[in-house]
């Protein structure tokens, strides 16, 4: 079974440029959710995705983060624009359903930002 | 407001002894638990959880105990095994699906 796929890997940018990032979970997967980790700190969940509609996005910064789910499959979350602050991995997950009970979350390997 | 916490960033053990990776919560209201483990470059792999309705779950040379009362979950990989040597990260949820994640321990088991 493939895992989740993250693209790119790595992204250096200068602060007040855009940037996308690009998950395909696993095949089959309804939930997908995108997670910033910050070095040194744990992953915060920014937008968690049933199909194609958001169930919770209550911390993703809506001023300049957004995501989208095309067709309930990939996703996309893009920055526009950049600040320093922004710099961190990036990861996807995705689960079978709605997390609960014990229900895993496969992730990515996770996209590195770097923002100059 | 850090909602779970993980107050050792490392720990070193030495191979073949036990390792015990704790985490502490705040809010009550969680009742589902999770361990996941992290190698450089690699996203989180999920290890182990437990319901709150439990105190104790076990899966090989991983334990986990939760103890309500203190707000306070353990992991316990016995017997160490360099392979161990990862981050380790707990998350709780409640009822909404969603996954608060602690700050993490780096494990270090030693040859």
């Amino acid at each position: 079974e493939a895992g989740v796929a993250q693209s790119p890997r790595y992204k250096i940018i200068e602060k007040r440029q855009s940037v996308a990032f690009w998950c395909n979970p696993i095949s089959g997967h309804a939930t997908l959710y995108w997670y910033q980790q910050i070095l040194g700190q744990g992953p915060k969940l920014l937008i968690q995705f049933q199909n194609n509609g958001v169930v919770d996005d209550s911390q993703l910064p809506k001023d300049r983060f957004s995501a989208e789910r095309l067709k309930g499959v990939d996703s996309t979350l893009k920055i526009q624009p950049a600040k320093l602050e922004d710099s961190a991995v990036y990861l996807c997950a995705s689960s079978s359903w709605l997390a609960r009970g014990g229900n895993e979350q496969f992730f990515g390997p996770g996209t590195r930002l770097t923002v100059l | 407001d850090q909602q779970v916490k993980q107050n050792s960033p490392s720990l070193s053990v030495q191979e073949g002894r036990i390792s015990i990776l704790n985490c502490d919560y705040t809010n009550s209201m969680f009742d589902y638990f999770l361990w996941y483990k992290k190698y450089p470059a690699e996203g989180p792999t999920f290890l182990i959880s437990i319901s709150s309705i439990k105190d104790k779950n076990e899966d090989g040379r991983f334990t986990v105990f939760l103890n309500k009362s203190a707000k306070h979950l353990s992991l316990h990989i016995v017997p160490s095994q360099p392979g161990d040597s990862a981050v380790y990260f707990c998350a709780a949820s409640e009822e909404s699906y969603k996954y608060i994640f602690g700050t993490g321990t780096r494990l270090k088991v030693l040859a």
